[in-house]
């Protein structure tokens, strides 16, 4: 079985501008979790999705928002780019809403220029 | 204080060694107590995860936790080569997992 999927791998954009990452959690995998990694840090929690619904939000600005989609997939958008936001953007999938076993994806690296 | 604090290491250890990973947290609400490790420029890999004090076993990985002392590690006997990555703890109790930084381990031949 495939396991989480992230796209793009890598992505370069400049300060202003808007990305939209990608995620494809594990099949029957209904919640999905998104992370940003700062290098040197630990994972910093964004935001859960589980049935298509909000379950959480981290400590983040409103540039950063999210959605899921009904085949469970999920998008990360973050606006008005910051060099601050280049990281690891990590996507983790569970089966229900809780959060004790979750699977990440490879991440999408962003680089802010 | 940090809500969950991590020695960043590195940790070097000469191969077959016992190595000891240690995380210590804060808040008493974390019900679940895990391990992920993560090799470089890949996500993290759940290692374990366990929601009671005590011990538990997973081949040559042991994770203990300390509820009392708010105290968790992570033993990796016999440690290979392959073995050198960042460790990470992680813990939740609401919606969210919270991480420490990561404790970077090198196991040399």
């Amino acid at each position: 079985d495939a396991g989480v999927t992230q796209s793009p791998t890598h992505l370069i954009k400049t300060r202003g501008q808007q990305v939209t990452l990608r995620c494809s959690p594990i099949s029957g995998h209904k919640s999905v979790s998104w992370y940003q990694q700062v290098l040197g840090q630990g994972p910093q929690f964004i935001f859960q999705y589980y049935e298509k619904e909000e379950r959480g939000r981290g400590n983040f600005p409103d540039r950063f928002s999210a959605r899921q989609f009904p085949n469970y997939s999920s998008e990360l958008n973050v606006n008005a780019l910051l060099l601050g936001d280049s990281a690891l953007y990590l996507c983790a999938s569970s089966f229900g809403g809780t959060q004790e076993t979750q699977y990440f994806g490879p991440g999408t690296r962003l680089l802010v220029l | 204080q940090k809500e969950v604090e991590q020695d960043p290491g590195p940790l070097s250890v000469p191969e077959g060694a016992i190595v000891s990973l240690n995380c210590t947290y804060s808040n008493s609400a974390f019900q679940y107590f895990m391990w992920y490790r993560q090799y470089s420029r890949k996500g993290p890999e759940l290692l374990m995860y366990t929601y009671s004090s005590g011990n538990k076993e997973d081949g040559r990985f042991t994770a203990q936790v300390d509820k009392s002392s708010k105290y968790i590690s992570l033993f990796i006997r016999d440690s290979q080569p392959s073995d050198s990555a960042t460790y990470l703890c992680a813990f939740t109790g609401f919606q969210k997992l919270v991480f420490g930084t990561g404790t970077r381990l090198l196991v040399s031949p």
